[in-house]
């Protein structure tokens, strides 16, 4: 079982939509959770972090977070062309307090 | 604010040549920083964890002769390739964790803009 699993997509969404993007984790330890978003042939971006069961929501993004079901996820709303990207989940793993990134969900938006 | 600087962008040359990438948080003081290198259409693979001060700690697999970290300040880390050659070519990317409150681990991650590395 991956550390930090994610489906690879392509997640397609019209315009206006909302983009819903998952990933689950295996470590349970885990405390600190991130949604980066890369472009392609550009460095990861820093979108949202959460630590709290819960949603947190910033703008159009809203994050989520289940540690029992050791599920977190990103919602994209009123999604864009320009929000196309491959979007990495990542986790603190409590034991290594290293961060470990899912392989990714290619999201694209279409006009 | 969070902003991490990585030059160069672009290296293209000889096999043979080392090659030296810097990285810079330019409006926090960056206590670890980490350096990842990424094949196309691949997850980014870490390579090295480096405390300001200390020596890196190097992931199972990267031979530490041939990347050098040096982490002087808490502002500046440096991976130098040693006599690089094709198969180092790769897009390598720095990242920054600034200090936080009891747990550095829960700051966020802060990326440079990556260095395409190519080697002829």
């Amino acid at each position: 079982q991956k550390e930090v699993e994610q489906n690879s997509g392509p997640l397609s969404v019209p315009e206006g939509a909302i983009a819903s993007l998952n990933c689950t984790y295996s470590d349970r330890g885990s405390q600190s959770f991130f949604w980066y978003r890369q472009y392609s042939g550009k460095s990861p971006e820093l979108i949202m972090f959460i630590y709290s069961n819960g949603d947190k929501e910033d703008g159009r993004f809203t994050a989520q977070l289940n540690k029992a079901s050791q599920y977190v996820s990103l919602l994209i709303r009123d999604s864009q062309p320009s929000d196309s990207a491959t979007y990495l989940c990542a986790v603190v793993g409590g034991a290594t307090n290293k961060l470990i990134f899912g392989t990714g969900t290619l999201l694209a938006v279409q006009p | 604010g969070a902003v991490v600087s990585q030059h160069p962008s672009w290296v293209i040359c000889k096999s043979g040549t080392s090659v030296k990438i810097e990285c810079r948080s330019l409006d926090f003081q960056a206590t670890t920083m980490f350096w990842y290198r990424q094949f196309p259409k691949q997850s980014l693979m870490l390579m090295a964890t480096s405390n300001e001060g200390s020596k890196a700690t190097y992931e199972q697999g990267v031979e530490k002769d041939k990347f050098l970290i040096n982490h002087a300040s808490l502002t500046l880390s440096t991976l130098t390739v040693t006599s690089a050659h094709p198969e180092d070519s790769s897009f390598y990317i720095c990242s920054a964790r600034g200090r936080g409150g009891a747990g550095y681990s829960n700051q966020p991650q802060h990326f440079g803009d990556g260095t395409r590395l190519s080697i002829l």
